[in-house]
């Protein structure tokens, strides 16, 4: 079955904490991996995928194959990192790659 | 460039009307993507259109449809409409080229449905 879990509904941390949210998967293949970000009366936007291997706002993931998971990482939280954070799936080929699967997101909440 | 534009923006319709929302993918974007998000369920693909032709199905029954035009611009049909229905109906545009990996996908704002 093709699934994202993302364990946390809601993570509260002060600023300047470390942030780390966390995304396991189960998918028959090789899958792309993102994480998506919503904040407050914004649209759902891309914020990292895994194959660029770039850090955006402070934040990374890595995939880890071994377990099925694409946790996101920040070393200090702001207060702007505040939001919704989904993480999603696609497969490869061009039939699966308009298919995001989403888990069922985390809001982060940075406290000052 | 453009964002992506979803219409209307709110919709309220009652038991067992049909209902027709409107995409506009960014220019050049090829493929639309439609995705159901309520609290109970979160984000659920539809469906995807590409070049005017489905490509991909999600697990949704019969009454929900879809289609593209020829300018790359996507409605989706909900049918018989059931008081589940009740959700934000998000479209996403993407470039998806003609290799294999995906594209960025570029969310609209969605359209607020509600069914009375």
């Amino acid at each position: 079955a093709q699934r994202v879990t993302q364990p946390e509904k809601l993570l509260s941390v002060f600023k300047g904490a470390p942030v780390e949210l966390k995304c396991n998967y189960s998918y028959s293949g090789s899958p792309e991996l993102f994480w998506y970000v919503q904040y407050s009366r914004q649209r759902l936007q891309l914020l990292l995928r895994h194959i660029s291997r770039e850090s955006i706002k402070g934040f990374t993931a890595d995939l880890n194959k071994g377990e099925t998971s694409f946790h996101l990482k920040k070393p200090f939280a702001q207060e702007e990192d505040s939001a919704m954070y989904y993480c999603a799936l696609s497969g490869r080929g061009s039939s699966n790659t308009g298919k995001l699967i989403f888990g069922q997101g985390t809001t982060l909440q940075v406290k000052p | 460039k453009a964002g992506v534009t979803q219409t209307p923006r709110y919709l309220i319709k009652t038991r067992g009307q049909q209902v027709t929302l409107s995409c506009s993918p960014i220019s050049g974007h090829r493929s639309v993507s439609w995705y159901q998000q309520t609290p109970g369920q979160g984000l659920q693909f539809l469906f995807e259109y590409f070049s005017e032709t489905q490509r991909n199905k999600g697990n949704f029954p019969g009454r929900f449809s879809g289609r593209q035009f020829s300018n790359s611009r996507s409605e989706m049909n909900v049918s018989t409409l059931e008081l589940g229905d009740s959700a934000l109906y998000l479209c996403a545009s993407s470039y998806s080229g003609s290799g294999g990996s995906p594209n960025e996908q570029f969310f609209g704002p969605g359209t607020r449905l509600t069914v009375l």
